[in-house]
């Protein structure tokens, strides 16, 4: 969508690699937020940003960790890589954190 | 523990006719709803919300009816249309929570 890019869109890696996604806004939104999209789980948070160096953990935190050292850029680090961490990633910004999310292409991730 | 639930994990409806999708939520704190819209290969792209002090609110073709007693809310899409197929997530948020939490999504098909 425009003003939000997720790179890359698509990767394979290998169980015990370490992966990192990146999202990239132009709005200069100051919230970020990292999704997971599963069958039959929907769209689960795995970390999100309230602002530079400013991150909380979701729901499904474990084995991920984000870096945000500046407000246009959210990373999302996968640093032993395992199958269950197969799934599409989804980066949204907003300006309130309460409503008018932007989300990204997605990024879709298979470990093998 | 999901707080928004979307049970129909999917729903068929003829061309034409009306499509309701159904949302239910636990959390009494929630105070602002929304749906979002998402097509293969692409993010969701927010369709239509509704505050926790109305109990409708509609735009063109798409009204959502909240009613507070039951937890529950409702998507009517009339009359249906072909680029409605897609999957549709409820979403929820709370004063100050700084995030939504998202449901299942049901997968809506529209037949000719």
């Amino acid at each position: 969508d425009a003003g939000i890019t997720q790179s890359p869109r698509h990767k394979v890696t290998e169980t015990g690699t370490p992966v990192t996604l990146r999202c990239h806004q132009t709005e200069n939104h100051r919230y970020m937020y990292w999704y997971r999209q599963d069958p039959g789980h929907g769209l689960r948070l795995i970390h999100y940003s309230y602002g530079v160096k400013d991150t909380d953990k979701g729901e499904v935190s474990d084995g991920y960790s984000v870096s945000r050292s500046k407000t246009e850029d959210f990373l999302l680090t996968l640093e032993s890589a395992t199958s269950s961490q197969t799934s599409v990633y989804f980066c949204a910004i907003s300006e309130t954190g309460d409503y008018g999310y932007t989300f990204g292409s997605g990024t879709r991730l298979t470990v093998v | 523990d999901q707080q928004v639930k979307q049970n129909s994990p999917s729903l068929s409806v003829q061309e034409g006719r009306i499509s309701i999708l159904n949302c239910d939520y636990t959390n009494s704190m929630f105070d602002y709803f929304l749906w979002y819209k998402k097509y293969p290969a692409e993010g969701p792209t927010f369709l239509i919300s509704i505050s926790s002090i109305k109990d409708k609110n509609e735009d063109g073709r798409f009204t959502v009816f909240l009613n507070k007693s039951a937890k529950h809310l409702s998507l009517h899409i009339v009359p249906s249309q072909p680029g409605d197929s897609a999957v549709y997530f409820c979403a929820a948020s709370g004063k100050g929570a700084q995030k939504l939490v998202f449901g299942q999504g049901t997968r809506l098909t529209i037949n000719p």
